[in-house]
């Protein structure tokens, strides 16, 4: 399996609170990628990462920011939690940009009341 | 718009049957197509990975296809077990994007 850990793995929270969700691997991947599961959305992409303090929006990009300082870390942060931005979060890597496989972390299921 | 898309959403099968899960994208111009396994409540576990220049690609009881040309790939399944139980996503990079899009997936119920 992928070195790729997901923290916290459950996370419930009220309105209007910063949450930041972390993603570690030990594969030494250069791309690194969030998504959000919901049902009847399938999965979204909301950002991701080609290296280094390198990052760019995805489809569903709006009320998140990312940050990427070193290449095994990529923070996911929801500034002011609202309640459609609960979902399950999954972090994704992969070692080259159009060719290679993409491998999950076990996701953080966020509920936001 | 590109889109991915997987029919059926749902499937029964005893086991023991061959089966055959469909993923059809719009875009011909595909980098890749993979196909994963998710189990209620876990990730997504990559099983094929299908490079543009390959048809197909297999790894025990799967196999997975890839046509370009008809934008259709598919997971054909041998001899299914009731531990394949899961759904089954494809995703396809269809452009210089570097972004996957996901189909919706299939949920495969095997019966004993």
């Amino acid at each position: 399996d992928a070195g790729i850990t997901q923290s916290p793995r459950h996370k419930v929270t009220e309105t209007g609170t910063p949450v930041t969700l972390r993603c570690h691997q030990t594969e030494n991947h250069r791309y690194m990628y969030w998504y959000r599961q919901d049902p009847g959305h399938g999965l979204r992409l909301i950002h991701y990462s080609y290296g280094v303090k390198d990052t760019d929006k995805g489809e569903v990009s709006d009320g998140y920011s990312v940050s990427r300082s070193k290449t095994e870390d990529f923070l996911l942060t929801l500034e002011s939690a609202t309640s459609s931005q609960t979902s399950v979060y999954f972090c994704a890597i992969s070692a080259y940009i159009l060719s290679g496989e993409l491998f999950f972390g076990e996701g953080s299921r966020l509920t936001v009341l | 718009k590109q889109e991915v898309t997987q029919i059926p959403a749902a499937l029964s099968v005893p086991e023991g049957e061959n089966l055959v899960l469909n993923c059809s994208f719009t875009d011909s111009a595909i980098y890749n197509l993979q196909w994963f396994r998710q189990d209620p409540g876990k990730g997504l576990t990559s099983l094929l990975l299908i490079q543009s220049s390959q048809r197909e690609q297999t790894s025990g009881r799967l196999n997975a296809s890839l046509d370009k040309s008809s934008g259709r790939s598919t997971l054909y399944i041998a001899a299914s077990q009731p531990g394949d139980s899961a759904t089954y996503l494809c995703a396809a990079l269809m452009d210089s994007s570097y972004k996957l899009i996901f189909g919706s997936g299939t949920r495969l119920l095997v019966r004993p």
